[in-house]
């Protein structure tokens, strides 16, 4: 069964400060990983996937296998970057409906 | 204007009434979800559909139906089989099976 885990519901941290959303999840086969966002009265929208090994708004996120994780870091957090934050994992076979975490809400202060 | 939209964005409805939640894309895309979004739960799957005449059901299909007649439109049934109807529900759509999916701004449905 595909599972994604964030144990955090709320994280709050200082404007500069280091930001890490953690992501575990289990699932047999060889997942593909996703970060969400949700701004403040916007859509949901895709932050970045694991297969894109890109750095977005200062984000990145590494798929690590061993430990089935795919935590989300930023050195220096921003207001902005005040949102909620879903990891979400697929399976590569065919189609593969997408699975979410609960979310965890970032709330970065100046 | 390219997107996903969903209508009502809010809709009050009596217990034992059925509601229906719209959904509408033109990106062309052939794949369709539904989701919903209660605090503390994340997002949980009620339906999708990867093609026309098409659907399967999610997680927490029970009390929902959907259909897929057209391309553009996935609209799901909120049934008096429902137990906890109340919450925030989100549409989607992608390009296949890919995991980048577009959502719409929501409908937030509350039962009185």
């Amino acid at each position: 069964a595909q599972r994604v885990t964030q144990p955090e519901k709320l994280l709050s941290v200082f404007k500069g400060a280091p930001v890490e959303l953690k992501c575990n999840y289990s699932y047999s086969g060889s997942p593909e990983l996703f970060w969400y966002v949700q701004y403040s009265r916007q859509r949901l929208q895709l932050l970045l996937r694991h297969i894109s090994r890109e750095s977005i708004k200062g984000f990145t996120a590494d798929l690590n296998k061993g430990e089935t994780s795919f935590h989300l870091k930023k050195p220096f957090a921003q207001e902005e970057d005040s949102a909620m934050y879903y990891c979400a994992l697929r399976g590569y076979t065919g189609f593969q409906k997408l699975v979410f975490g609960t979310g965890t809400r970032l709330l970065v202060s100046p | 204007d390219g997107g996903i939209t969903q209508s009502p964005k809010y809709l009050f409805r009596k217990e034992g009434q059925n509601v229906t939640l719209s959904c509408e894309q033109n990106l062309n895309h052939d794949a369709m979800y539904w989701y919903r979004q209660d605090p503390g739960q994340g997002l949980r799957l009620i339906y999708y559909s990867q093609i026309v005449n098409d659907f399967q059901k999610g997680d927490i299909a029970e009390g929902y139906s959907v259909s897929r007649e057209k391309k553009e439109s996935f609209p799901l049934t909120v049934t008096s089989a429902q137990k906890n109807p109340t919450a925030f529900y989100l549409c989607a759509s992608s390009r296949g099976g890919t995991g980048e999916l577009f959502f719409g701004e929501g409908s937030r449905l509350t039962v009185l």
